[in-house]
């Protein structure tokens, strides 16, 4: 079945270490997403690609770093510079630029404990 | 100003009721729209889409554009208990983007 797997679906962190969440998609998609949701909001872009070795800051970068080295790989590092990172994190991907529907991954529930 | 505005809610409406939820955007270079449904701890899944300005409908939704105005609605029908989530609506200038979404409360 074709579709998006994000892991671990719960992460937890110390402070002070960095930490990689992985979204793999094998619906052969050209974008892909990270977004982050804070209880009771939205979904904030961190960050985005759209094609293979290249990607874009969204609104709440700081603190995250991605690669996109293959088609259906992106992973999202959180860094220690993100001083709050606990959260629920989503991956998305779309066929092209954004124009049709996006899928989702089940996402991760980071802590930092 | 943010780029994808909607009410956060929560909005309580009776079952059986018409709930009416509402989304403002502000690149006028937006060419596809979005209506996702969360329930708590979940992923967002698609409800409507719509691209051109008008009324979409599908089954009890119906989406409404209208790209001068910059707004774009989603109408549920005959609300039910289980509609009751959080209702993002999602734009795509360049990239896909979306708002603080609406609570929906429909309680019997």
């Amino acid at each position: 079945d074709g579709g998006i797997t994000q892991s671990p679906k719960y992460l937890f962190r110390k402070e002070g270490q960095n930490v990689t969440l992985s979204c793999e998609q094998n619906l052969n998609h050209d974008a892909m997403y990270w977004y982050r949701q804070d209880p009771g909001q939205g979904l904030r872009l961190i960050y985005y690609s759209q094609i293979v070795n290249d990607f874009q800051k969204g609104d709440i970068a700081e603190g995250y770093s991605v690669s996109r080295e293959k088609k259906e790989s992106f992973p999202l590092t959180v860094t220690s510079a993100q001083k709050n990172p606990t959260a629920f994190y989503l991956c998305a991907s779309t066929p092209d630029r954004g124009g049709t529907e996006a899928f989702f991954g089940q996402g991760t529930r980071l802590t930092v404990v | 100003q943010k780029e994808v505005e909607q009410n956060s809610g929560p909005l309580s409406v009776p079952e059986g009721a018409i709930a009416s939820l509402n989304c403002t955007y502000s690149d006028r270079g937006s060419q596809s729209f979005f209506w996702y449904r969360q329930y708590s701890g979940k992923s967002p899944e698609l409800i409507m889409f719509i691209y051109s300005n008008g009324d979409k409908e599908d089954g009890r939704f119906t989406a409404q554009l209208n790209k001068a105005s910059q707004y774009v609605s989603l109408l549920i029908r005959d609300s039910q208990p289980s509609d009751s989530a959080t209702y993002l609506c999602a734009v795509t200038p360049d990239k896909l983007i979306f708002g603080t979404g609406t609570r929906l409360q429909v309680f019997p």
